[in-house]
């Protein structure tokens, strides 16, 4: 089966310091892209970055970034200058295949983030 | 925009009941999706549709049926509720060619 794993259930960070979550992967396609999903106590899903594994230079956007390292299908994300409101569930995921958008996902890491 | 709507936000059923989990898009998008979310196991997919007259069965789709006969709305039909479909339910949708998904803000069911 193909699977994502994320090996953290949960994480804490102080305010203001850098985290990084971990995701490993698995797949037999060459292309495909990769996800990390943000979702609060609200429960809306909100996309935090996505790269595409064609694509060698590692996505950032403002305080996130992605460390993609294909040989080793990992696609960890850090979190710099945590702030309160990042605190959330944090999925990973990945592309299901079949050019539908479908998505496998990871069981979250949970993050807290202390004052 | 209301992107991606979905009602009811909560709801008990009992044990064999039947309810219809609605999914609406503003957003034009012709792929659509439901996912289950249970404690600690992360988003399963149940049932997808790539545009209006077509679905496909996802991960976990026993017990669930769909239809999509409009573009705009996917909803999700239980037929004989199970204790084991007590979960969260997400419907989601993108557009072909763009991989971002867009979630609506879910529904809790409990079935008891």
């Amino acid at each position: 089966a193909q699977t994502v794993t994320q090996s953290q259930p949960e994480m804490s960070v102080q305010e203001a310091e850098t985290v990084t979550l971990s995701c490993t992967y698995d797949t037999s396609e060459s292309d495909y892209y990769l996800f990390w999903y943000k979702q609060p106590p609200s429960r809306q899903m909100i996309l935090v970055i996505r790269q595409e594994a064609y694509k060698q230079q590692n996505a950032t956007e403002n305080r996130f970034s992605v460390n993609f390292q294909k040989a080793a299908k990992s696609f960890s994300l850090k979190i710099s200058d945590s702030q309160l409101g990042d605190a959330a569930m944090y999925f990973c995921a990945r592309e299901g295949g079949g050019a539908t958008n479908k998505l496998i996902f990871g069981t979250g890491t949970l993050l807290a983030v202390q004052p | 925009n209301a992107g991606v709507t979905q009602t009811p936000k909560f709801r008990i059923l009992k044990i064999g009941q039947s309810m219809t989990l609605q999914c609406t898009q503003d957003m034009n998008h012709n792929y659509m999706y439901w996912y289950r979310q249970d404690p600690g196991m992360g988003l399963k997919l149940i049932y997808y549709s790539v545009g209006a007259g077509i679905t496909d069965k996802g991960e976990v789709p026993n017990g669930y049926n769909v239809s999509r006969s409009t573009t705009e709305d996917f909803p999700l039909r239980l037929e004989l509720a199970a204790p084991s479909q007590t979960s969260v339910y997400f419907c989601a949708s993108s557009k072909q060619g763009n991989t971002e998904a867009f979630f609506g803000q879910g529904t809790r069911l409990t079935v008891v």
